[in-house]
């Protein structure tokens, strides 16, 4: 089973900060890394598919980029509305795993 | 645009068969994997399983033969039954869409807003 592993597991940002999230892949995963955004009591909402393809509606501020076994999420200028937890969730294998998830507070 | 509505009880016994059904509009129900995952009070997101309107179906390894999904093309709709249920199976359980294209698109697009189901007695 491929496990993933966030970091950090929470962090502290201000509005206008630079944020980067990593996520790392027990064994090499290609490009086959999604992130997505959960706010409290709604459903995640997917931003990034394929390690670096931003979705439709998703603001140029988020960023991903990686491949193989590390990736990471940047966020370029924190947003009020981006104040959230963020997961990676791997579609190499059909375990369809998440990361524990990084609150930014 | 596209929803999905997930019903079902709040509340199930432990030991008995939790079942929940999601209604899908907006979309074709040809068009995606349909899936079920679910999220423990204050934990992270747990992939249950899913299935094709084909009826090629994946599961969670973890969860093992307690997981059945069907999809009713007719209505629309897909299920999620799991037996035996716990305390540990207390859970937000979301339906989903995720899409499959070719390369490394492989994803969940759509969510409902989840149903929250507590086992106990």
């Amino acid at each position: 089973d491929i496990q993933m592993t966030q970091s950090p597991s929470s962090l502290s940002a201000s509005v206008g900060d630079r944020v980067t999230i990593t996520c790392r892949a027990s064994q090499t995963i290609a490009r086959y890394l999604n992130w997505y955004q959960q706010k409290p009591g709604k459903a995640p909402k997917v931003l990034i598919s394929a390690a670096s393809t931003l979705q439709s509606g998703v603001p140029s501020r988020f960023s991903g980029s990686g491949s193989g076994t590390d990736f990471t999420l940047t966020i370029s200028s924190l947003q009020p509305e981006d104040f959230a937890t963020y997961y990676c969730q791997q579609s190499s294998s059909t375990s369809y795993t998440f990361g524990q998830g990084t609150k930014v507070e | 645009q596209v929803q999905l509505q997930e019903s079902g009880p709040g509340l199930v016994k432990p030991s008995e068969t939790l079942s929940l059904t999601c209604t899908v509009s907006g979309v074709s129900i040809s068009s995606h994997y349909w899936s079920w995952i679910r999220q423990p009070p204050g934990k992270g997101l747990e992939y249950i399983g899913d299935m094709y309107y084909t009826g090629s179906a994946n599961n969670n390894p973890s969860l093992g033969s307690r997981v059945t999904i069907s999809v009713d093309t007719s209505k629309n709709q897909f299920s999620l039954k799991l037996t035996s249920v716990t305390a540990a199976d207390t859970a937000v359980y979301y339906c989903a869409g995720r899409r499959v294209v070719g390369g490394w698109l492989n994803y969940f697009e759509y969510w409902g807003q989840g149903i929250p189901v507590t086992v106990s007695s």
